[in-house]
C-alpha cells in the first residue's frame, strides 16, 4: 500500500529565509508525487507535480521540488518565502489505477515578518 | 469554468438525519473523489468514481454512500449522520492523475 509521511506538523520561517518541506513516501512502483497547498478556507491547489524524466520540477508561486528515488523523498523548496505563502502543504502520492491519491498529514506553514 | 462546485458550503445537522453533498465539474473529468479532511490527518478518501457508472470504496466508506449521476455530477450522502461525520468535505475530479479540488463542505453533526 501507498503511504506518504510530512515529517514536520508546523514550521514557521522568517519572510525572506528560504523554505524546505519535507516529503517521505512508500511506493512499490514509479509514483506519480504531487504538493498542493490549501490557504484558510479554501480548497486543494496543486503546486506542481512529478511523473517522470527530470527529478527537479518547478511549480507555480515559485515552488520546486525534487525526487530522489534512493531516499524515497520528494522535498518542496522555495528560495524566498512570501508572507502570502503562509498555508497548509500537502504533499500526495498516486498510483496510476483511476488516479487515487494518498495524501499526507499536512505542514503548517507561517511566515514571521 | 467554474471547475469543481460543492454545494452546499456549511451545513449542520442533528444526529441521526439524512442529507445529500452536491459536487459537479464542467472539465470532462472522468474521475471522480470524495475526501474528508480532519485537524491533523489529512484527507482521507471516503470513495472514488473511475468513471461515469462506477463506484468504489476508499479508505473511509462507512456511514456514506454515493451516486455517480452522469459524468458531470458526484453525489455524496450521509444516511443517518453521527459526530464523528462533522469534518469538512472536498470533492475532486481528475484526468490523468491531476486532481482539482472543490471549495469544501463544513459540516457539523451536533
Amino acid at each position: 500500500a501507498q503511504s506518504v509521511t510530512q515529517p514536520d506538523i508546523h514550521i514557521t520561517v522568517s519572510e525572506g529565509a528560504s523554505l524546505e518541506l519535507r516529503c517521505n513516501y512508500s511506493y512499490g512502483a514509479t509514483p506519480y508525487l504531487f504538493w498542493y497547498v490549501q490557504s484558510p478556507g479554501q480548497g486543494l491547489q496543486l503546486l506542481l507535480k512529478y511523473f517522470s524524466g527530470d527529478t527537479l520540477v518547478q511549480g507555480i508561486k515559485g515552488f520546486e521540488a525534487e525526487f530522489k528515488r534512493s531516499q524515497s523523498s520528494f522535498n518542496l523548496r522555495k528560495p524566498s518565502v512570501h508572507w502570502s505563502d503562509a498555508a497548509e502543504y500537502f504533499c500526495a502520492v498516486s498510483n496510476t489505477n483511476a488516479g487515487k491519491s494518498t495524501f499526507g498529514d499536512g505542514t503548517t506553514l507561517t511566515v514571521k515578518p | 469554468n467554474a471547475g469543481v462546485t460543492q454545494t452546499p458550503k456549511f451545513q449542520v445537522l442533528k444526529t441521526g438525519q439524512s442529507m445529500t453533498l452536491q459536487c459537479a465539474q464542467d472539465m470532462n473529468h472522468n474521475s471522480m473523489y470524495w475526501y474528508r479532511q480532519d485537524p491533523g490527518m489529512g484527507l482521507r478518501l471516503i470513495y472514488y468514481s473511475a468513471s461515469e457508472g462506477t463506484t468504489d470504496k476508499g479508505e473511509v466508506p462507512n456511514g456514506y454512500n454515493v451516486s455517480r449521476l452522469n459524468k458531470r455530477e458526484f453525489s455524496l450522502r450521509l444516511e443517518s449522520a453521527a459526530p464523528s461525520q462533522t469534518s469538512v468535505y472536498f470533492c475532486a475530479s481528475s484526468e490523468i492523475n491531476e486532481q482539482y479540488f472543490g471549495p469544501g463542505t463544513r459540516l457539523t453533526v451536533t
